[in-house]
């Protein structure tokens, strides 16, 4: 069935790489999403990454995607303590249904 | 602005009292669908609508319906709240020809007691 796995809580440094690894199950996803989403607020789309790529890069944020291993990451370059939030990755088995994981919550301290 | 717009945006209810959250959206797209959010559980499809008058169950369709009468708006009817129910809703939007995944509100936080 389909199940996305996230970590549940990472901490880092301001200024230092943040890494977010998810785990996802259905291969046939066409795109890997990452959303983020800030206290009190909806969720807002980070990035994306087509199936056929192997890796994006968009400013600070780096996607990585494995699709033999079906895992995919999101790397924060330069943390700041603005990117304290929930990640979340989804995968889309089908248009009609983003597949969420459990969400990643980030901690930057100063 | 591109948006979907939720209401209302917190509720506090009774059990057994029926309720409607609201949701438009103003992109014209023909994708809408509700999700619930619950701590270590991520979020989890209720309902989908793929265009006018064409709904579907998703993961976690008990005790919640839902009409698409117009394109804009899906409203989430809860005919008989229970405390289980209380929970984080997202109402979203897309549209087949965007590759950018979908558009969310910000959320309605209803507490049922």
């Amino acid at each position: 069935g389909e199940d996305v796995e996230q970590s549940l809580f990472l901490s880092v440094r301001e200024g230092d790489s943040s890494v977010i690894n998810c785990t996802y199950t259905d291969s046939s996803s066409t795109y890997l999403y990452w959303y983020k989403q800030e206290p009190g607020a909806g969720l807002q789309l980070l990035t994306y990454i087509f199936s056929n790529m192997d890796m994006k890069q968009d400013q600070r944020l780096t996607v990585l995607l494995n699709k033999k291993d079906k895992h995919l990451s999101l790397r924060i370059a330069d943390t700041q303590t603005g990117d304290s939030a929930i990640y979340f990755c989804a995968e889309t088995p089908g248009f009609q249904k983003l597949v969420f994981g459990t969400g990643t919550r980030l901690l930057v301290s100063p | 602005e591109a948006q979907v717009t939720q209401n209302p945006r917190y509720l506090i209810t009774v059990t057994g009292k029926k309720l409607t959250v609201t949701c438009s959206q103003n992109m014209n797209h023909e994708y809408m669908s509700w999700y619930r959010q619950d701590p270590g559980l991520g979020l989890r499809q209720i309902y989908y609508s793929m265009n006018v008058e064409v709904t579907d169950k998703g993961d976690v369709p008990e005790g919640y319906k839902v009409s698409r009468k117009e394109k804009r708006n899906f409203p989430l009817i809860l005919e008989s709240p229970s405390p289980n129910q209380t929970s984080l809703y997202f109402c979203a939007s897309g549209s087949r020809v965007s590759v950018e995944g979908y558009t969310f509100g910000s959320g309605t936080r209803l507490t049922v007691v």
